[in-house]
C-alpha cells in the first residue's frame, strides 16, 4: 500500500519568507499527486494537482509543486509568504491501481509571523 | 452553487452508543468519499462510492462501521458500540468520475465519544 510522509510537522516563517514543504511518497507505479490546504476554520481545499506533463505545477495563491519521480517527492514552494498562508498542507497521493481515493500525509502546520 | 454538506457539524454520544453522520454530495457528482481525521494525524480513508458500483470498503476499521449511500446522492455513515478511538472528526468529500478531478471536502463531523 502506498504512504505518503511529509517531514515538516510544524514550520513557522516570516512574512516575505520563502517557503518549501517537502512531500515523499512510497509507491512505485504511476501516481497523481495533490496539495490541500486547510485554513483555520475553513474547509479543506486543493492547492494544486499533477497528473502528467509538465512536472513543475502551479496553483492557487501563488504556490508551486515540482514533481520528482526519480526521488519520489512533490514538494511544495512559494517565493514568498504571507500572514494569510497560515493554515495546515496536505500532500496526498492517488495511485493509478488503487481506485479514487487518496492517501493523505500527516500535514504541516504552516504559521506566518507578521 | 452549494457545496458538501454534513450533518451534525458535533457530536458527543456515550461509549458504546451508535451514531449516524450524514453526508450530501454536490448534485451531480457521482463519487463519494469517507475520510477520518484524528488528532494529530493526517486524514485516513474510509471508504469510497462510485455511481451504482459497490462501495470500495478497504477503509474501515472495523465491522462496527458501516455507510450506505441511497439513491446515488446523501450518504450516511454509521458507527456501532463507539468506542473513545473513534472520537475523531469525519469528513466527507465528492467529485466527478475519475481520479483526475478535485475532492470536494464537507466540513466535517467532528465527534466525541466520552
Amino acid at each position: 500500500a502506498q504512504s505518503v510522509s511529509q517531514h515538516n510537522h510544524h514550520v513557522i516563517l516570516s512574512e516575505a519568507a520563502s517557503l518549501e514543504l517537502g512531500c515523499n511518497y512510497s509507491y512505485g507505479g504511476t501516481v497523481n499527486l495533490f496539495w490541500y490546504v486547510q485554513y483555520p476554520g475553513q474547509h479543506l481545499q486543493l492547492l494544486l494537482k499533477y497528473f502528467s506533463g509538465d512536472p513543475l505545477v502551479k496553483g492557487i495563491k501563488g504556490f508551486e509543486a515540482e514533481f520528482i519521480k526519480s526521488k519520489f517527492s512533490f514538494n511544495l514552494r512559494k517565493p514568498s509568504v504571507q500572514w494569510s498562508d497560515t493554515a495546515e498542507y496536505f500532500c496526498a497521493v492517488n495511485a493509478n491501481n488503487a481506485g479514487n481515493m487518496l492517501t493523505f500525509g500527516g500535514g504541516t502546520r504552516l504559521m506566518v509571523k507578521p | 452553487g452549494a457545496g458538501v454538506s454534513q450533518s451534525p457539524s458535533n457530536k458527543v454520544t456515550e461509549k458504546g452508543k451508535d451514531v449516524e453522520l450524514r453526508c450530501d454530495p454536490i448534485s451531480g457528482h457521482t463519487a463519494l468519499y469517507w475520510y477520518r481525521q484524528s488528532l494529530g494525524q493526517g486524514l485516513e480513508f474510509l471508504i469510497y462510492f462510485q455511481g451504482n458500483s459497490a462501495p470500495d470498503k478497504s477503509g474501515l476499521p472495523s465491522d462496527r462501521f458501516s455507510a450506505e449511500r441511497t439513491g446515488g446522492s446523501v450518504s450516511t455513515l454509521t458507527i456501532q458500540r463507539t468506542q473513545q478511538e473513534d472520537s475523531a472528526v469525519y469528513l466527507c468529500a465528492s467529485s466527478l468520475q475519475g481520479a483526475w478531478h478535485e475532492q470536494y471536502f464537507g466540513p466535517g463531523t467532528r465527534l466525541t465519544v466520552t
